[in-house]
């Protein structure tokens, strides 16, 4: 039982590119969400999915996108990489019942140079 | 706006001193809360959390936490620290119907021997 996990673990983009972080969670929970973590602010929701083919914007959705197809796996992706996006974003995911703990995978630092 | 506020940004300790990491929250109703620990480069771990019943909760690793409706506040507390308790300790709000998380800005703990 794995958990979530994240890849990369790290990666380099320069301005313009694109890329697509992956999440993967094999507790076959309903919600999963995409948050990003920038020094001495917390962690901030970008994304999140209450199941398979729904998902709605959070706090800051703005350069991001995306999808879920399947239970298991929650793709988030960079169009058009800036300096700002230069974060670690943290992939969780819950059973869906309020209050229930978030588990969390070990996150993907981005530097956008 | 909901929001969670973390007044203190670094604290160091003593190993074996007593410990207690400060969270208030402007919410509405009672919220869902919560505590987690970040170690460094890793995860966040759930480390208690509140939603009804006894306002003083037990969590892992000796850690408690006491909800004061009155003061808006869930302070995290442990007896006697250890060094490995080094991380950055994060207070959390569930709202809404999609168990979406609020985060404080965090409490970075150094330990000293």
């Amino acid at each position: 039982n794995a958990g979530v996990t994240q890849t990369p673990k790290f990666r380099i983009l320069k301005i313009g590119q694109s890329m697509t972080l992956q999440c993967t969670q094999d507790m076959n929970h309903n919600y999963m969400y995409w948050y990003r973590q920038d020094p001495g602010m917390g962690l901030k929701l970008i994304y999140y999915s209450v199941g398979a083919g729904i998902t709605d914007k959070g706090e800051v959705p703005n350069g991001y996108n995306v999808s879920r197809s399947t239970t298991e796996d929650f793709p988030l992706r960079l169009e058009l990489a800036a300096p700002s996006q230069t974060s670690v974003y943290f992939c969780a995911s819950t059973q869906g019942l309020q209050g229930e703990t978030q588990y969390f995978g070990p996150g993907t630092r981005l530097l956008v140079l | 706006a909901q929001s969670v506020t973390q007044p203190d940004i670094h604290i160091t300790v003593s190993e074996g001193a007593s410990l207690e990491l400060r969270c208030n929250y402007s919410y509405g109703a009672t919220p869902y809360l919560f505590w987690y620990v970040q170690s460094p480069g890793q995860g966040l771990q759930l480390l208690l959390k509140y939603f009804s019943g006894d306002t003083l909760v037990q969590g892992i690793k000796g850690f408690e936490a006491e909800f004061k409706r009155s003061q808006s506040s869930f302070n995290l507390r442990k007896p006697s620290v250890h060094w490995s308790d080094a991380a950055e300790y994060f207070c959390a709000v569930s709202f809404g119907g999609y168990n979406k998380l609020i985060f404080g800005a965090g409490t970075r703990l150094a330990v000293h021997p």
